[in-house]
């Protein structure tokens, strides 16, 4: 079976511009979190959707926004790029609570 | 707010020997706590996971964890590394956001672990 799957693998944009990353959740998780992990850093929890909405929202400014789709992909939108926004952003799936988050290998965004 | 700490940044361990990664968390009810194993440039792998029952619990590739409530700590041990074990490790606390989907983690900043021959 096929794991969670993100793309694009790696991304350059300039700073303003806008991008948006996509995930695949394992058949059948219905939910899938966003994660944004910077260098020598632990991810930290951007988004969780679950059955197409939104069920819990980290410390991120409104420039980042994200969806699901009634397939139970999703992905995550973040406007007006900075510097900062740099990351390594990993989206993990799940079948529900207690049932463990399962990482994708993420898509590695440099902003320049 | 749940935290977790990783006190050791960098871990520096034989090819064979033992190894313990030390986790605390704070957390105000009984946690869910995860340990992830991450190599260069990829995802994060699940070892294990502990909701409730048995304090020890086993995971993939020979690991095992203990949570011990007293001590809010929840350490990972492998018994005898192997090259392969080379990466950076996450300990991770979920905490429950709404009655659906699973728990939002929280992730304490990581230990490499570098085996030498």
């Amino acid at each position: 079976d096929a794991g969670v799957t993100q793309s694009p693998t790696h991304l350059i944009k300039t700073r303003g511009q806008h991008v948006t990353l996509r995930c695949s959740p394992i058949s059948g998780h219905k939910s899938v979190s966003w994660y944004q992990q910077v260098l020598g850093q632990g991810p930290q929890f951007i988004f969780q959707y679950y059955e197409k909405e939104e069920r819990g929202r980290g410390n991120f400014p409104d420039r980042f926004s994200a969806r699901q789709f009634p397939n139970y992909s999703s992905e995550l939108n973040v406007n007006a790029l900075l510097l900062g926004d740099s990351a390594l952003y990993l989206c993990a799936s799940s079948l529900g609570r207690g049932r463990g988050a399962f990482f994708g290998q993420g898509t590695r965004l440099t902003v320049v | 707010a749940q935290s977790v700490t990783q006190p050791d940044i960098h871990i520096t361990v034989s090819e064979g020997a033992s190894l313990e990664l030390r986790c605390n968390y704070s957390y105000g009810a009984t946690p869910y706590l995860f340990w992830y194993v991450q190599s260069p440039g990829q995802g994060l792998q699940l070892l294990l996971k502990y909701f409730s029952g048995d304090t020890l619990v086993q995971g993939i590739k020979g690991f095992e964890a203990e949570f011990k409530r007293s001590q809010s700590s929840f350490n990972l041990r492998k018994p005898s590394v192997h090259w392969s074990d080379a990466a950076e490790y996450f300990c991770a606390v979920g905490r429950s956001i709404s009655n659906f989907g699973n728990e939002k983690l929280t992730f304490g900043t990581g230990t490499r672990l570098t085996i030498i021959p």
